[in-house]
């Protein structure tokens, strides 16, 4: 598979704070897929992006193929937002995402 | 929002049986895709398909089957379960044509291999 690394491992931030999260890559990307594993398992989908930067609320996330990296950046931390993000990458020559080990963030009062 | 289901939610299963893992998805998607998570790691990919009648191997495919009987259902068969595919399992879907596009994944299947 493509190599793909997430870091921190984990993050601890009280709430309010702000931080980004960042994934490598080895090879150019078609695109990237941030998610959110909560405490239940569920994944949640919080962006995909082809290019560029695209923000969401407290969350925004940038892509650099040219660099080969991707970031989320977290502000105003809610407790809500523990859990583990994970990105996904799909190179250009293949069809199937590939995940990262995640990162696990623990938002605390 | 796309409606990924997966069936069982929870098994446990012996050594040696057989295992099929079913996922279904009403979004009209091409790709499906069947993921294995374990505890504390990221996803891995086992198989995907991006048209029914066809599937294609990820990079964990040993020990696992895959069937895609029609766009809406993607199958993961484990012939003889074994104690290493203790794990949960995740399907996804994804409407992926020239680019990027998010995937939609179901609650996922906790299997317990004894």
């Amino acid at each position: 598979g493509m190599p793909v690394e997430q870091n921190p491992p984990a993050l601890s931030l009280y709430e309010g704070a702000e931080s980004g999260l960042r994934c490598n890559f080895s090879t150019t990307m078609k695109g990237v897929q941030w998610f959110q594993q909560n405490h239940r398992g569920r994944l949640i989908t919080l962006f995909y992006l082809a290019q560029g930067t695209k923000e969401n609320g407290r969350l925004k996330s940038t892509f650099n193929s040219k660099e080969r990296y991707s970031t989320l950046h977290i502000k105003d931390a809610q407790l809500e937002d523990s859990g583990t993000y994970f990105c996904a990458v799909e190179a250009t020559n293949n069809n199937a995402p590939r995940f990262g080990a995640g990162t696990k963030l623990s938002v605390k009062p | 929002e796309a409606a990924v289901t997966q069936s069982p939610r929870s098994k446990v299963a012996v050594t040696g049986g057989k295992v099929t893992l079913s996922c279904h998805q009403t979004n009209n998607h091409d790709y499906m895709y069947w993921y294995r998570q374990d505890t504390g790691h990221g996803l891995r990919l086992i198989h995907y398909s991006y048209v029914a009648d066809s599937t294609e191997k990820g990079d964990i495919p040993d020990g696992y089957k895959a069937s895609r009987p029609s766009q809406e259902n993607f199958s993961l068969i484990l012939e003889l379960a074994s104690l290493s595919q203790t794990a949960v399992y995740f399907c996804a879907s994804s409407d992926a044509g020239t680019g990027v596009d998010t995937q939609y994944f179901g609650p996922g299947t906790r299997l317990l291999v004894l």
